[in-house]
């Protein structure tokens, strides 16, 4: 069965504590993998898009890389405007829908 | 560009009433999914429309959920009777092309529903 796990479920870092966000997934034949911010009350906001082994994506505090089995969202000395849900999610096989992880809540304290 | 425009923002019925949610796309956008967000997990997919018809809905409990996109544009979701286990966040996405071939989901805000 398809299937994506994130953690930890929780993490709690100080200002500038750099940290790495997990997603592992059971998925043949990947499709792309795709992360997302969600912040409280609001829908998730993409982030960016991996499609193959050894691929990184950057943006600001933020770099993805893509691995066969997981990916991680590594977060450089963040900040507290970077507190959020970070949500992972891969496409279904044989279907174009996305089937999502249950998110790592991320805060950041000054 | 507009976003993903949704309403209500927030909705409490009681069990066995009725309840409708509202999803205008962002323009041009060919494909619309409502997802289903329970409190502490990922989003989970109820349905998928390409233009005006269905393309997934095996996840749709069809028994009190329906849904319907009239001219390829704007969709509503209705549940009908509602259960207590419908208390959710209820998003709506649309993306460019169909699904995720290069086309990220762009997400409304949701419709936060309580049943009491």
């Amino acid at each position: 069965e398809d299937q994506v796990t994130q953690s930890p479920e929780a993490l709690r870092l100080q200002e500038g504590e750099s940290s790495s966000l997990n997603c592992s997934y059971t998925v043949s034949g990947l499709r792309g993998l795709f992360w997302y911010r969600q912040d409280p009350g609001k829908g998730p906001e993409f982030l960016f898009t991996l499609y193959s082994a050894g691929e990184e994506k950057e943006k600001e505090r933020l770099k993805a890389t893509l691995t066969k089995k997981e990916s991680f969202l590594h977060i450089t000395a963040p900040k507290p405007e970077d507190s959020a849900t970070y949500l992972c999610a891969v496409p279904r096989r044989g279907y174009n829908k996305l089937i999502f992880g249950a998110g790592t809540r991320l805060a950041v304290h000054p | 560009e507009a976003g993903v425009a949704q309403s209500p923002r927030y909705k409490i019925i009681e069990k066995r009433q009725s309840v409708a949610f509202w999803c205008n796309p962002i323009s041009g956008h060919a494909t619309l999914y409502w997802y289903q967000q329970i409190l502490g997990q990922g989003p989970k997919l109820l349905i998928q429309f390409q233009n005006n018809g269905v393309v997934d809905d095996s996840q749709l409990p069809k028994d009190r959920f329906s849904a319907e996109r009239l001219k390829g544009v704007d969709s509503t979701l209705k549940i009908q009777p509602a259960k207590l286990e419908d208390s959710a966040v209820y998003l709506c996405a649309s993306s460019l092309g169909f699904g995720t071939d290069n086309s990220p989901l762009h997400f409304g805000n949701g419709t936060r529903l309580t049943v009491t």
